[in-house]
């Protein structure tokens, strides 16, 4: 069954400007986990965070987590051409007498305009 | 070297077929996952697979079958191919069962005719 949502399912920026992006899953967590997938390719994965988690960095990428509400947000800063991709959360969660491994949201299709 | 590898890239058939699709990571990772995924980019899960045994079997037909032949290899085999079964179809491996981050290959395009 799907878990995350993501919201908008499209969203198109300025090169220069900052994105944002929205992620709601239903049921508890373990882990949230971030991907990229440029057109014609594979997941590529870009961050994690932890259900103990609030927020966490990596390079221009920010995500908070807020399990209370069930929801996360990436925030991509200063985007650039090269950040145009579909961006997926996907929860990882652990479900008694076997792990049920990513589930995956339908993904924000992210264009930056130059 | 790519970490993990599918093949074919692309895959055209006709109806009624039965094809293979390979994959290989090399990652010493003890897991393995087939992901579909539909013209609307949603990602579903259909199998992994966890030291050669299945994990996870969700409800997929069961003209499909994972085969696991080694730890670093899991392929999927489809029998009676559909119009419905086109998709693209995406390998992936990860140290451990949705606790960690997972690699994904290129994905293989499948098209039936």
């Amino acid at each position: 069954s799907q878990q995350g949502e993501e919201d908008p399912q499209a969203l198109s920026i300025q090169e220069g400007e900052n994105a944002t992006m929205n992620c709601s899953y239903k049921t508890s967590i373990n882990n949230l986990q971030w991907y990229r997938q440029n057109s014609g390719r594979g997941l590529v994965h870009l961050i994690l965070i932890r259900s103990n988690e609030r927020e966490k960095h990596s390079g221009r990428l920010r995500v908070t987590l807020d399990t209370s509400k069930k929801s996360s947000s990436l925030l991509i800063t200063a985007s650039r051409a090269a950040d145009t991709a579909s961006y997926f959360c996907a929860t990882g969660q652990y479900s008694g007498g076997g792990a049920d491994g990513l589930t995956f949201g339908k993904g924000t299709h992210l264009i930056i305009q130059p | 070297d790519t970490a993990v590898s599918q093949t074919p890239k692309y895959l055209v058939t006709q109806m009624g077929n039965d094809k293979s699709i390979k994959c290989e990571q090399n990652l010493g990772h003890d897991t393995m996952y087939w992901y579909k995924q539909d013209s609307k980019k949603f990602l579903k899960i259909m199998f992994s697979y966890n030291n050669k045994e299945l994990i996870i079997n969700e409800t997929v037909p069961n003209r499909f079958s994972p085969k696991s032949p080694d730890k670093a290899h899991l392929n999927l085999h489809i029998n009676s191919l559909e119009l419905g079964d086109s998709a693209v179809y995406f390998c992936a491996s990860s140290q451990a069962f949705g606790f960690t981050e997972a690699f994904f290959g290129q994905g293989t395009r499948l098209t039936v005719v």
